[in-house]
């Protein structure tokens, strides 16, 4: 079963404009991750946030993270057609003795030039 | 550094013929992973490996998948005999796992280009 699940499925906004996607999450985490793909590539780190941070920052993005509602949210302010993408969100899932990263379905985002 | 490497690109076979997908990790990294990407599925992890050792196979879909990591700097996914319900592109990451309270954690993972797999 997922562990994260992203929100909304698809995003179609104006260069400018910013972009918000959620993701949320069932069980504890150790942290939580967000990562882009461009068609046809690998996914790439955008960032990392742990469970005892609430606030993340890295150039134009923004990542939150509510552990009392299982939730986080990626924020891109002043879009650009560059950041047409699929965004993902993966966090730990616990497994024996270790905590795998289990991926959800992603946020399609459509920025138009 | 070169990234996390991955050959083939690109495979095309014929149902029942064996296929291997092979994944050079980014050197110093102790954590290798093998992920399948489909539009129904999504990004599904097959098997996760630490310094080497098989930790979580549990995504792996049957019997017909097999992977192993011989060295620190080499994984194959090896899928005997292949079906047309394999097509998928197939994903290799590699981090450095953190140790944490309760075990390893995961980090900042580095993608390969992927392998798409067709099989006809």
């Amino acid at each position: 079963s997922q562990q994260g699940e992203e929100d909304p499925q698809a995003l179609s906004i104006q260069e400018g404009e910013n972009a918000t996607m959620n993701c949320s999450y069932k069980t504890s985490i150790n942290n939580l991750q967000w990562y882009r793909q461009n068609s046809g590539r690998g996914l790439v780190h955008l960032i990392l946030i742990r469970s005892n941070e609430r606030e993340k920052h890295s150039g134009r993005l923004r990542v939150t993270l509510d552990t009392s509602k299982k939730s986080s949210s990626l924020l891109i302010t002043a879009s650009r057609a560059a950041d047409t993408a699929s965004y993902f969100c993966a966090t730990d899932l616990r497994s024996g003795g270790s905590y795998i990263p289990t991926f959800g379905r992603g946020t399609s985002l459509i920025v138009h030039p | 550094d070169a990234g996390v490497i991955q050959s083939p690109r690109h495979e095309v076979t014929e149902m029942g013929q064996e296929v291997t997908l092979r994944c050079k990790p980014i050197s110093g990294h102790n954590s290798l992973f093998w992920y399948r990407q489909t539009m129904m599925r999504g990004l599904e992890l097959l098997i996760y490996f630490n310094n080497n050792v098989p930790i979580d196979d549990s995504g792996m879909p049957e019997d017909r998948f097999s992977a192993k990591m011989p060295n620190a700097s080499f994984s194959t996914l090896k899928i005997q005999p292949s079906e047309p319900r394999d097509s998928a592109v197939y994903f290799c990451a590699s981090s450095l796992a953190l140790s944490v309270a309760g075990g390893l954690s995961s980090n900042e993972q580095f993608f390969g280009p992927g392998t798409r797999l067709t099989v006809l």
